[in-house]
């Protein structure tokens, strides 16, 4: 079965530092591969994807993310981190096919400190 | 840019009552979704919906869970005699079924059962 592993439960950065958010995932293809960022008592926002081609990818809000086939992973980065980054980030899998159920990891919160 | 809407925002309902949670798709979309996140841990696929009729379901979409699109444009979840573990953050998604698209997520229904 399809899974997510978002090793890092909490991290903590100074305001301007970089960040890299780690997510793997367990599949023998190629997922559609995606995170999304929450807020507290928010929904979720999608920061960016990636479906095919180019490996790394941009987003909204600063952030890219790169896919490694060969580590299975999707790491998520940001040079500089803003104050109002601070939130709860998921990396989702969608595995089968484009209209597929997505699969959560359990979130990386990032607290931020000026 | 268009977006999924969900009301209530906030639902409390006393144990063995039914709820009715409602969602807006997008307009032109043509996939349906219900997640839950109870407080705390990770985003989990309850069900997915296409044509009028359910593609597929989780093992936590058992048979007080119901879905269905009765007027065309809303998208319910209803939750037959609910327990106090239903207690969770309920978010609709919606898919295009384009390719290379992602899901669109709702700001989420905040379900809490006394």
């Amino acid at each position: 079965a399809q899974s997510v592993t978002q090793p890092d439960i909490h991290i903590t950065v100074s305001e301007g530092a970089s960040l890299e958010l780690r997510c793997n995932y367990s599949y023998g293809a190629t997922p559609y591969l995606f995170w999304y960022v929450q807020s507290p008592g928010q929904g979720l926002q999608l920061l960016l994807k990636y479906f095919s081609g180019d490996t790394l990818v941009q987003g909204i809000k600063g952030f890219e993310a790169e896919f490694k086939r060969s580590q299975s992973s999707f790491n998520l980065r940001k040079p500089s981190v803003h104050w109002s980054d601070a939130a709860e980030y998921f990396c989702a899998v969608g595995a089968n096919y484009n209209t597929d159920k997505l699969i959560f990891g359990t979130g990386t919160r990032l607290q931020v400190f000026p | 840019e268009p977006e999924v809407t969900q009301t209530p925002s906030h639902q409390v309902t006393q144990m063995g009552q039914e709820v009715i949670l409602r969602c807006v798709p997008i307009s032109n979309h043509l996939y349906f979704y219900w997640y839950r996140q109870i407080l705390g841990q990770k985003v989990e696929f309850l069900v997915s919906f296409y044509n009028n009729e359910i593609s597929e379901k989780s093992e936590i979409f058992d048979d007080q869970f119901s879905v269905e699109r009765p007027d065309g444009s809303n998208f319910t979840l209803k939750i037959r005699s609910t327990k106090l573990e239903d207690s969770a953050m309920y978010f609709c998604a919606t898919h295009t079924g384009v390719d290379n698209q992602p899901q669109h997520f709702g700001d989420g229904t905040r379900l809490s059962i006394l």
